[in-house]
């Protein structure tokens, strides 16, 4: 099983300044990598997919990148409406069949410092 | 408008089975997968499986083989998820989310584009 490692658990930042949330995969998983933002009380939102392909609708200061095992969600200027909690997931072995598993890291909370 | 729209909260004791749906609009309910993904209060997000409405076929988690069964109704666009043996550890907010695969640039990807609003599962005696 692919574990996925999110760092850090917890994020201070600043309103405007820039966050970098790191995700590393287990294993080689290419760009199979999903980001999504949880706010509490609400169903989780897709922001990138394919590391770095951004959802529609979500704003340009959110930037994915990363292949293999290291992967970077960042987010310049935060916004008020940005401190959430950011999973990043994986789905590697798709479209496998037998073998799909989109496991999940364990996320990282962004509040403001 | 495209959206997933689950069943109310649940109550169960333990030993019992729970089965939540998720009725799908908006969009041709063949044309892409169903996740189902849980998350423990204060916890983080843990995928359960994938059903194809399509074709009915399905893929669980190792955690929950033999006690999850996920289905479907094409008549009426609506996924099912079923957990038996429920234990307290069971008690979640259940999501549905549509799988959704993309081509960029000669490459698929898969992503969860779509979510429901969730259903709370409670397991306790």
């Amino acid at each position: 099983e692919i574990v996925m490692t999110q760092s850090p658990a917890t994020l201070s930042v600043s309103p405007g300044a820039r966050a970098t949330l790191s995700c590393r995969a287990s294993q080689r998983i290419s760009d199979n990598l999903a980001w999504y933002q949880q706010k509490p009380g609400q169903a989780p939102r897709l922001l990138i997919y394919g590391a770095s392909t951004r959802a529609a609708g979500v704003p340009a200061r959110f930037t994915g990148s990363g292949s293999g095992t290291e992967f970077t969600l960042t987010i310049s200027s935060l916004q008020s409406e940005d401190f959430a909690v950011y999973y990043c997931q994986q789905y590697n072995n798709w479209p496998l069949l037998s073998s799909r598993m989109y496991t999940f890291g364990q996320g990282t909370k962004l509040e403001i410092k | 408008h495209v959206q997933l729209v689950q069943s109310g909260a649940e109550v169960k004791k333990p030993g019992a089975s729970v089965k939540v749906s998720c009725k799908a609009s908006g969009y041709t309910f063949t044309d892409y997968d169903i996740n189902w993904v849980r998350q423990a209060t204060g916890q983080g997000l843990e995928w359960m499986g994938w059903m194809n409405p399509k074709t009915g076929n399905t893929g669980y988690a190792q955690k929950f083989q033999g006690r999850v069964t996920m289905t479907r109704s094409t008549s009426t666009s609506t996924a099912y998820v079923e957990l038996s043996s429920l234990r307290s550890e069971d008690t979640a907010v259940y999501y549905c989310a549509r799988g959704r695969v993309s081509l960029v640039e000669d490459t698929y990807y898969y992503s969860m584009d779509v979510w429901g609003q969730g259903t709370t599962v409670t397991v306790s005696s």
